[in-house]
């Protein structure tokens, strides 16, 4: 079945320290990558976005991400966390094997302490 | 600035009392979406408008339907709301099927 995993449920790091999450997904053929986040209290907002091109990706807020066809995955990536980066972050998929289903991974919820 | 505005915010109704949700765009997309999204799991699709033509995701209860009577505004009925019912229900709007989707607030739906 088609379908996105994000690996962490939910992690915790101090202030500075670097943040890996991971996403993986099992579509076949052309696919569009997407992370958003969701701060506490405020809606889904696009963080970045792969559609073709460079397989690495710069976002917002010093947010990157790496599309690895060999792996299907699309990891997300920040040197440095602050507190403010404490939110919900989703990875999700389109594809036109998907149809227009915009595919969500169950999210990896984010602390990060002062 | 341009959004997706979605009301009420919060929604308490009855077991079995239809309840409609709200949504409406500022961006001039052509896709509308709704989403349901129970706690601690990803957003899940009901179903999307590509201009007037509704496209009904196969798992989507009955007990779902929407309407859009223009470009900017979308609704969500639930015709009979059951306590399985209660969850965020996100609107969320694209240019065509294959960009970014942009997400409203959305609207927490309580069932008594």
């Amino acid at each position: 079945a088609q379908s996105v995993s994000q690996h962490n449920h939910h992690v915790i790091l101090s202030e500075a320290a670097s943040l890996e999450l991971g996403c993986n997904y099992s579509y076949g053929g052309t696919v569009n990558l997407f992370w958003y986040v969701q701060y506490p209290g405020q809606h889904l907002q696009l963080l970045l976005k792969y559609f073709s091109g460079d397989p690495l990706v710069k976002g917002i807020k010093g947010f990157e991400a790496e599309f690895i066809k060999s792996k299907f995955s699309f990891n997300l990536r920040k040197p440095s966390v602050q507190w403010s980066d404490t939110a919900e972050y989703f990875c999700a998929v389109n594809s036109n094997q998907a149809g227009t289903a915009l595919i969500f991974g169950k999210g990896t919820t984010l602390s990060v302490s002062s | 600035d341009a959004m997706v505005i979605q009301n009420p915010r919060y929604q308490v109704t009855q077991f079995g009392k239809p309840v409609t949700l709200s949504c409406s765009q500022t961006l001039n997309h052509n896709v509308m979406y709704w989403y349901q999204q129970k706690s601690s799991q990803a957003p899940k699709l009901l179903f999307h408008y590509y201009d007037k033509d509704f496209n009904n995701e196969a798992d989507t209860p009955d007990n779902f339907q929407s309407r859009r009577p223009n470009t900017s505004f979308c609704f969500l009925d639930i015709r009979s709301p059951g306590l399985g019912d209660a969850a965020m229900y996100l609107c969320a709007t694209s240019r065509g099927t294959y960009n970014e989707q942009f997400f409203g607030p959305g609207t927490r739906l309580t069932v008594l």
